[in-house]
């Protein structure tokens, strides 16, 4: 399996500040790598695929870079109904495996 | 709009199955993958497999392919998950979600923009727990 590590674990932080979080692929899934938001009690909401690609409806404040075995996911201006877990997940082998999440906690 | 509905939550027996629903609307049923995953309390989400909803072309995680089947019914626009020889260890929320593709089964170097999977929107999730 590929393994998907993300950093950090959680992080605090407030309002208007920029986030940004990174995951790494154990082996090369060139942009085949999908974000999700997460928020308590609720399923997972894709933001980004392809590494890059904006979600349609997801705001322009998220954007995604990467490709080979090192991502990130960055959030240019926090804003309150951003505070969730996020999650990686590589697409491009079976298992589509994901990240262990990140979760964006109000400082 | 798009939309996955679940069945609703199950509580089964050590050894038993669980079959699970995810009825489809709001789009052409048989022109995209449906895919599920499932999130154990406190461990990372897990893909389990994905089925293509126009021929009923299956592929499942390694992990699960012994005890897992994935179908469809075109006529309901429904696709089931049945898992089978429960443990503790499957107690968790189970997901399906529509994928862009039909079948997400090439991924090409570099050409990420056409053959990536765009797996969205989610079902709601379905709580299994297995317990005596």
């Amino acid at each position: 399996d590929i393994q998907m590590t993300q950093s950090p674990s959680s992080l605090s932080a407030s309002v208007g500040d920029g986030v940004t979080i990174t995951c790494r692929a154990s082996q090369g899934v060139s942009s085949y790598l999908s974000w999700y938001q997460q928020k308590s009690g609720q399923a997972p909401k894709l933001l980004i695929y392809a590494a890059s690609t904006l979600q349609s409806g997801v705001p322009s404040r998220f954007s995604g870079s990467g490709s080979g075995t090192y991502f990130t996911l960055t959030i240019s201006s926090l804003q309150p109904e951003d505070f969730a877990t996020y999650h990686c997940q590589q697409t491009y082998s079976t298992p589509f495996t994901f990240g262990g999440g990140t979760k964006v906690e109000s400082k | 709009q798009v939309q996955l509905v679940q069945s609703g939550a199950d509580v089964r027996k050590p050894g038993a199955s669980v079959k699970v629903s995810c009825r489809a609307s709001g789009y052409t049923f048989t022109d995209y993958a449906i895919h599920w995953m499932r999130q154990a309390p406190g461990q990372r989400l897990e893909w389990m497999a994905w089925i293509n909803t126009g021929n009923g072309r299956t592929k499942y995680s390694y992990k699960f392919q012994d005890r897992v089947t994935i179908t469809r019914d075109t006529s309901a626009k429904t696709v089931h998950m049945e898992l089978r020889s429960l443990t503790s260890e499957d107690t968790a929320v189970y997901y399906c979600a529509k994928d862009r593709l039909r079948e997400p089964s090439i991924t090409p170097w570099g050409a990420s923009a056409t053959y990536s999977p765009s797996i969205d929107p989610w079902g709601q999730g379905t709580l299994v727990t297995v317990s005596s």
